[in-house]
């Protein structure tokens, strides 16, 4: 039930913009993204809900394909401190979250 | 508001102990959910916690077990240590889905378990 992101890691130039994939191959209730720097805890991003609604503290962007299990985050003008690593969690409606292997992000000057 | 509350942030224990973790959440949440996060096997879900009941769990041996209580505070335990346990484990508490973050899950610091 884990779902599969892509790419596994990118670097970007500040500036640049970067699109993490994340699929399913289980029918989806909502998709859940999070970052997490090194050593520290995961930190909630955004989530997309079946149905189209989106809920999140982050001026980011992302989209849901429920259709094909599918959700993708755009991080544009990306900045220094959009370096980590980006999980996507993905429900089947069950209240419990299956985490993707993670997109190590790192932006460089 | 405090954030989510892990004890002890680092334990090391012997092949065969038990050990004990502890969770607060932030106030007012009332779902509890605990991962483990290794860099093989990355965030695996354990098991979830809301009101005092065991909502879902994960795909984990009956080694690894919780508990919520009255407070929401959660605990886990895990038994007959295996070399194999030594994670991160994090805890990680949520509003409902109807509130204002859709059940976005917070995360606490975790503790790191280190088994000899």
């Amino acid at each position: 039930q884990q779902p599969v992101q892509s790419p596994q890691a990118v670097i970007l130039r500040e500036g640049e913009d970067a699109v993490i994939n994340c699929s399913s191959s289980k029918a989806l209730y909502s998709v859940h993204w999070y970052r997490q720097k090194h050593g520290e805890a995961p930190v909630f991003l955004m989530i997309l809900l079946k149905g189209g609604e989106q809920k999140g503290h982050e001026k980011i962007s992302a989209s849901f394909n429920e259709k094909k299990q599918q959700s993708s985050l755009y991080l544009t003008a990306s900045q220094l401190s959009y370096s980590g690593t980006y999980f996507c969690g993905t429900e089947a409606g069950a209240n419990n979250l299956f985490f993707g292997t993670g997109t190590r992000l790192t932006v460089i000057p | 508001k405090a954030g989510v509350t892990q004890t002890p942030r680092y334990l090391i224990k012997t092949r065969g102990q038990q050990v004990t973790l502890s969770c607060s959440p932030i106030s007012g949440h009332r779902s509890v959910s605990w991962y483990q996060q290794t860099p093989g096997q990355g965030l695996q879900f354990l098991f979830e916690y809301f009101s005092e009941t065991q909502r879902n769990k994960g795909n984990f041996p009956g080694r690894f077990s919780g508990r919520q209580f009255s407070n929401s505070r959660s605990e886990m335990n895990v038994s007959t240590l295996e070399l194999g346990d030594s994670a991160l484990y994090l805890c990680a508490s949520s509003f409902p889905f109807e509130s204002v973050d859709g059940g976005g899950q917070y995360f606490g610091p975790g503790t790191r378990l280190t088994v000899l």
